[in-house]
Parts: structure tokens; sequence; C-alpha cells
């Protein structure tokens, strides 16, 4: 399985952008790169997900290196409501489906 | 559509005692699984499904049992509880397929078992 290494976490100030790394050497060819977040007591919850070209959506962006090794989640400006644990997943292309979460990067959010 | 829906949201058990959580998902989503995450930590895969009548295992299986019988459903049984598996238990799905095939994830069950 596909394995992602990520910071234990990260500090911000709000309303600065903030740039969440993730480090996914063994990536296959075809695999995606998911992103998602658990909010404080809550189930995870998609965020952003991308194969080879960086992607935007109203949340955030993602940047993926050229050589897919590894890639960055942008939050433009960081509030309060981010703080949160940030998981970065490969989603497994091989047949397998199993969706492999490490232990994410714990995002806070400073005043 | 009400999404990924897991019941109950909170269970006590004493060892040794039985109970099924259950999940169901009106996504037509054929990918299923269970997720489970003890205080501080991530969440560790414990067995999934990619359609009805398949099933295998995860990371940490031992001491659980999945069954499909649905599309729509995959409840997750304990048989014999032990405190071991007090944790936070999440169920999620996903279409199976060429593409992305994000997770939709339900709220989770909180199981004390003591």
């Amino acid at each position: 399985d596909a394995k992602t290494t990520q910071p234990n976490s990260m500090e911000s100030n709000e309303e600065e952008p903030v740039h969440l790394p993730c480090n996914h050497s063994t990536i296959s060819g075809t695999d995606y790169i998911h992103w998602y977040r658990q909010l404080p007591s809550q189930g995870p919850e998609y965020v952003i997900h991308g194969l080879t070209s960086n992607v935007n959506n109203r949340m955030a962006s993602l940047a993926i290196a050229e050589d897919r090794k590894s890639s960055t989640l942008i939050l433009h400006r960081a509030t309060l409501r981010d703080a949160a644990v940030y998981y970065c997943i490969l989603r497994d292309s091989s047949g397998t489906y199993k969706y492999i979460f490490g232990t994410g990067t714990r995002l806070k959010v400073l005043a | 559509n009400a999404g990924v829906t897991q019941t109950p949201k909170f269970q006590v058990l004493k060892t040794g005692q039985s109970m099924t959580l259950q999940c169901a998902q009106d996504m037509n989503h054929e990918y299923m699984s269970w997720y489970r995450q003890d205080p501080g930590m991530g969440l560790r895969l414990i067995h999934y499904s990619v359609g009805a009548g398949i099933t295998d295992q995860g990371e940490v299986p031992n001491g659980y049992n999945v069954s499909r019988s649905t599309t729509e459903d995959f409840p997750l049984r304990l048989l014999s509880a032990a405190p071991s598996q007090t944790s936070v238990y999440f169920c999620a799905s996903t279409p199976v397929g060429h593409g992305a095939n994000v997770l939709t994830f339900g709220a989770g069950s909180r199981l004390t078992v003591l």
C-alpha cells in the first residue's frame, strides 16, 4: 500500500496562507492524491483531490510536484474554522480500493 | 440524499457483549468501508467492500465481522466486545470505477466497552 508522510502539527495565524505538505514517494502512476480534513468531534470531510496538475476549488488549492512524489495543500486565508486534522491519502488504483489514512497534520490557527 | 447514516451514535457495552454498528448509504455507492479512530489518533481501516457479496480485510480486522448483502448497507459486528475496542467508528462510501472516487463519511459511532 502506498504510504504518505505528513508533519504531526502546524500553526498558522488567522488570515494568513497555510501550506500543508505531504510526501508520497511510492506513489503509482495512476494514484489520485486525496485530501480530507476532520474538524473537532466530526467525521472526515473531503477537501480536494488531484492526479497530475494543480487543482483549485472553493476550499483550497492543491499543488502537485512534477515527479508526483509530494504535494501541498494550500489554504489561502486561514480562519479559525480551518483548525482541524488534515489527511493526505492516496487512492489506490491497483484495484484493491484500500484508502489508508495516516495520522495527518493537526493545524492550529491563531487569532 | 441523506448520505452516509450511522447508528447508533453512542453505545456502551460490557466486556463480552455483542452488538452491530449499522451503516447505510443512499448514493448507490458500490464501495463501503469501516474505520476506527482511537483518541488522538488517525483512522485505521477495519474492513471494506467493493460491492454486495464482496468483503475484504483492512489494517485492523481482528475482532470484527462484516457482511454486505445489499448495496445500501454495510453492518459491522462485534461478537465479543473488549475494552480495546473502545473507539469512534466511521463508515465511508464511494463509487467504484475510473476516477478519483472520493470518500463520503458518516458522522461516527462512539463505542465504549467497560
